[in-house]
């Protein structure tokens, strides 16, 4: 069964600074898409980034990178440049690419920006 | 592109009623929405996978019965929370892909926050 795992409940960063949320995730098929998604306190969910398991560059999206290390089954989201905006919960996320193509979610981080 | 629209965004209602809930891809057709349910300070968990035309797939531990999913047309599934009860207060959430590719995220709509009283 597919697995995700984010191991930072709570994370405080300085504006301008540099931010790196964890995901693990663990898979038997290999043909899967890992994604992060944003929530703010509004709820809705907003796409932030997919990176591919076939891929074989890291995904970047502006402020957004993923660092995916598939040795390591790891797809950290690095936010360059943090603004006020950026606090929220952030959730990993993954899509095996057979059978029901359910995507699943981790438990989620909740970043806060300091001004 | 690629809106999804829920309905309502809030809903109060007496513990034994039932509520209706609504989501529609508005710029596209989803041959399959998913319902996901999230509690406060939790993440998203699946309930069930929408179908059109036929009928939904529950996860696990999820109620069919209490949770009736109607996936009438290409651009509506309806979730109906039957004979509510305090603990099914939730933020319930739909989302659909508006395209069959590996890379095509979920779109989501903007949730339903049920409150039974």
């Amino acid at each position: 069964a597919q697995k995700i795992t984010q191991t930072q409940p709570g994370m405080f960063v300085q504006e301008k600074e540099a931010v790196t949320l964890d995901c693990t995730y663990d898979t038997s098929d290999p043909s899967y898409g890992l994604f992060w998604y944003k929530q703010p306190s509004s709820g809705e969910m907003i796409f932030l980034i997919y990176q591919g398991s076939y891929d074989q560059q890291n995904a970047t999206e502006g402020r957004y990178s993923l660092n995916f290390q598939k040795a390591r089954k790891s797809a950290n989201l690095v936010i360059s440049a943090s603004q006020l905006g950026d606090s929220a919960m952030y959730f990993c996320a993954m899509r095996e690419d057979r059978g029901a193509q359910k995507l699943v979610f981790g438990q989620g981080t909740r970043l806060t920006i300091n001004p | 592109g690629a809106v999804v629209s829920q309905h309502p965004s809030r809903v109060i209602c007496k513990s034994g009623t039932s509520v209706k809930i609504e989501c529609r891809s508005l710029d596209f057709q989803a041959t399959t929405m998913f319902w996901y349910r999230q509690f406060p300070k939790q993440s998203l968990m699946l309930m069930a996978t929408s179908n059109e035309g036929s009928k939904a797939t529950y996860e696990q531990g999820v109620e069919k019965d209490k949770f009736l999913i109607n996936h009438a047309s290409l651009t509506l599934s309806t979730l109906t929370v039957t004979s509510a009860h305090p603990e099914d207060s939730s933020f319930y959430i739909c989302s659909a892909r508006a395209w069959q590719g590996a890379n095509s995220p979920l779109h989501f709509g903007n949730g339903t926050r049920l409150t039974v009283t």
